[in-house]
């Protein structure tokens, strides 16, 4: 069992809606992550909290809104998102710096865009 | 952006048989991670190397931290029907320790019977 949580599991969502994913560890881990991952690539680097701050938005349309509440929680929330943003969305934390601790990831929330 | 080159890009081998697969970078990279990823799930840790030239074994798992620091090898002994699934190589985004870790496009491990 991974102890990175994400919720909900699977999401449909038509182009209207408004929806949130959630993470949550207990940890300790000062950083956290939003990944996307589409079938049979590698997952690409969204966004990066460090002490709860944003420190890193890798060019991510403003549809994907990204906040974190405390340490222990990292939502994603979505608006008016297209059909190609359907991928599997990944939660991951680490203790501190990538360069010494590695990012233990969550099992994702599969979103389809319809 | 930095690219690691992972090879190869699937893997068809027969239970029992050892795998070997590979990473490579143009650019230096202080840390080098190896995850595996099964279907439907996230990618799980399997093995962290921080320093050029270190060996580290998790099991049936071996990876190395070349000693250029711009390449990684993970071999797999004896492979069992559970060692299916996508592994991936990655590092830190810049090279040098930003937040962020950059993958490379994944070996697909398939084991026929």
């Amino acid at each position: 069992d991974t102890e990175v949580t994400q919720t909900p599991k699977h999401l449909v969502m038509g182009m209207t809606n408004k929806k949130s994913l959630k993470c949550e560890q207990h940890m300790g881990h000062r950083a956290m992550y939003w990944y996307k991952q589409k079938a049979k690539k590698p997952p690409e680097l969204m966004f990066v909290y460090s002490y709860e701050k944003l420190s890193i938005n890798e060019s991510v349309p403003s549809r994907f809104s990204p906040e974190c509440p405390n340490s222990s929680l990292l939502n994603l929330h979505l608006h008016a998102l297209q059909p190609e943003d359907s991928a599997l969305y990944l939660c991951a934390s680490s203790q501190d710096r990538v360069l010494n601790s590695p990012l233990h990831f969550g099992n994702g929330t599969r979103l389809t865009v319809t | 952006g930095q690219q690691l080159n992972q090879s190869p890009q699937s893997m068809f081998i027969q239970e029992g048989e050892d795998v070997s697969m590979n990473c490579t970078s143009s650019s230096i990279f202080n840390t080098w991670l190896w995850y595996k990823q099964d279907p439907g799930e996230g990618p799980v840790l399997l093995i962290a190397l921080y320093k050029a030239g270190e060996l580290t074994s998790n099991g049936r798992l071996t990876a190395q931290f070349g000693i250029t620091r711009k390449d990684s090898f993970l071999n797999i002994s004896a492979s069992i029907p559970s060692d299916v699934g996508i592994y991936f190589c990655a590092g830190p985004l810049s090279g040098g320790g930003a937040d962020g870790l950059t993958f490379g496009k994944g070996t697909h491990l398939i084991i026929q019977p």
